[in-house]
């Protein structure tokens, strides 16, 4: 079956980078039509998306976060990294990795369980 | 970007209701909406895809419908487990965008 898991710290400073890394089972991120998006929600808040990457390694990044955000993929290890840098504490949120893809639409059929991510000096 | 506003932010109802909420998208997207399920604490889940497509293991009283800017989710028969949040997404353009959600309560 399909499954994916956040890992990643817990607790990051301000002004660092934050590295998360979604490691999947069930598909391959070298079959046509996959993808993966990380999203993510603030305590209280709504959903927001911020990345995707597909099987062909297109990337595809929120507008206003793109200038901070990097998403890669290998396949070999069936995980997807994603960096975050300049953190500040509005960056505190639950990510979300997340599976698309299938008949070449953007909805996501699987999660991961999510991973808190707190901002604090 | 593509903004999908929510009506109403918040319902209350009781066991045994049909409760419909509204999803309005600020442009065109087609039939390319979905709806999700969040409980706390969880990830959100898959209900509705393509606008009316309900998700494989998803219970019958979930539906979804709608086209172009003006969709909605109704739950026919409202069972205890139902009052969470709902969440609409759009997968027309680019950025992928959320719903700001519904929070279904119990009245």
């Amino acid at each position: 079956q399909v499954t994916l898991k956040e890992s990643g710290p817990a607790m990051v400073k301000p002004t660092q980078t934050l590295t998360l890394t979604c490691t999947f089972s069930g598909f391959s991120l070298s079959t046509n039509e996959m993808r993966v998006s990380w999203i993510r929600q603030p305590p209280g808040k709504a959903l927001e998306w911020l990345a995707r990457i597909d099987w062909d390694d297109d990337k595809f990044y929120s507008t206003s976060l793109k200038t901070r955000l990097t998403i890669s993929k290998d396949p070999s290890k069936n995980q997807v990294v994603l960096t975050l840098t300049d953190l500040d504490p509005v960056d505190t949120a639950t990510y979300y990795c997340a599976r698309s893809g299938l008949g070449l639409t953007d909805y996501f059929d699987y999660w991961g369980q999510g991973a808190l991510v707190t901002v604090s000096s | 970007a593509i903004q999908l506003t929510q009506s109403p932010s918040s319902l209350s109802a009781s066991v045994g209701d049909r409760v419909t909420i509204t999803c309005r998208a600020s442009q065109g997207i087609s039939s390319a909406l979905a709806w999700y399920q969040q409980k706390p604490g969880k990830a959100p889940k898959l209900l509705i895809y393509d606008a009316s497509s309900l998700e494989s293991g998803v219970p019958s009283r979930f539906s979804g419908s709608g086209s172009g800017t003006d969709f909605t989710l109704t739950i026919s028969s409202l069972q205890p487990e139902d009052f969470v949040t709902y969440y609409c997404q759009q997968f027309n353009g680019f950025p992928l965008t959320f719903g700001q959600g519904t929070r279904l309560e119990i009245k």
